[in-house]
């Protein structure tokens, strides 16, 4: 079945303890990318990948990192969390950037 | 930034009637999307509609677009219980390499 897999689903964590979410698609999509959702605010694109070894900051990209070292495989790195952070965080792969995207299920992170 | 705009913010309607959702962006597309979101869950990619195309259809939606206006709408028919979640469009604007910028999104309520 093809799918986006993102894990943790919930975290909750302190003030700068460094976390990862992982996330990880079968479907051999060269684009994946990450975002974020805030009530009132939608979907804002954190950082995204065009293929191994290549990312790229989206909209909101402060605070966070994000690795490429395998086509399937695209953690989000959160090197110093702060409150700010918690949100709703999804995954998403795609073919190509311009095409159809399927996303993960969601971290709901809690920064305290 | 965000380019999309939906239109209402939400729309609460009756089992049986049909929910029309907007979008207005400010920039020349390559192509333009919509996705539903169950509560909390990950997003899910309904339909994509091109920049030379003016009308789709798959099952009971059917989406519009009008370049000269910059909008789109997404038409669903015969609205179920089940419909209940929110709809959002996300372009791909035609600059450049370019990838999918959502919308606040339109929460959609159907009262059996």
């Amino acid at each position: 079945e093809a799918q986006v897999t993102q894990n943790p689903r919930y975290l909750i964590t302190v003030t700068g303890k460094k976390l990862t979410v992982t996330c990880s698609q079968n479907m051999n999509h060269e684009y994946m990318s990450w975002y974020r959702q805030d009530p009132g605010l939608g979907l804002r694109q954190i950082y995204y990948s065009m293929n191994v070894e290549v990312t790229d900051k989206g909209d909101v990209p402060e605070g966070y990192k994000v690795s490429r070292k395998e086509k399937r495989n695209f953690p989000l790195i959160l090197e110093s969390p702060s409150p700010n952070q918690t949100s709703l965080y999804f995954c998403a792969s795609s073919l190509w950037g311009h095409t159809e995207a399927f996303f993960g299920q969601g971290t709901r992170l809690t920064v305290v | 930034s965000q380019q999309g705009e939906e239109d209402p913010q939400a729309l609460s309607i009756q089992e049986g009637e049909n929910a029309t959702m907007n979008c207005s962006y400010k920039t020349s597309i390559n192509n333009l999307q919509w996705y539903r979101q169950n509560s909390g869950r990950g997003l899910v990619h309904l339909i994509l509609i091109r920049s030379n195309e003016r009308e789709k259809h798959s099952g009971r939606l059917r989406v519009t677009l009008d370049t000269s206006k910059k909008s789109s709408s997404l038409l669903i028919t015969a609205s179920r219980a089940a419909d209940t979640a929110s709809y959002f469009c996300a372009t791909v604007m035609n600059s450049g390499y370019s990838t999918l910028t959502f919308g606040k999104g339109t929460m959609l309520l159907v009262s059996p």
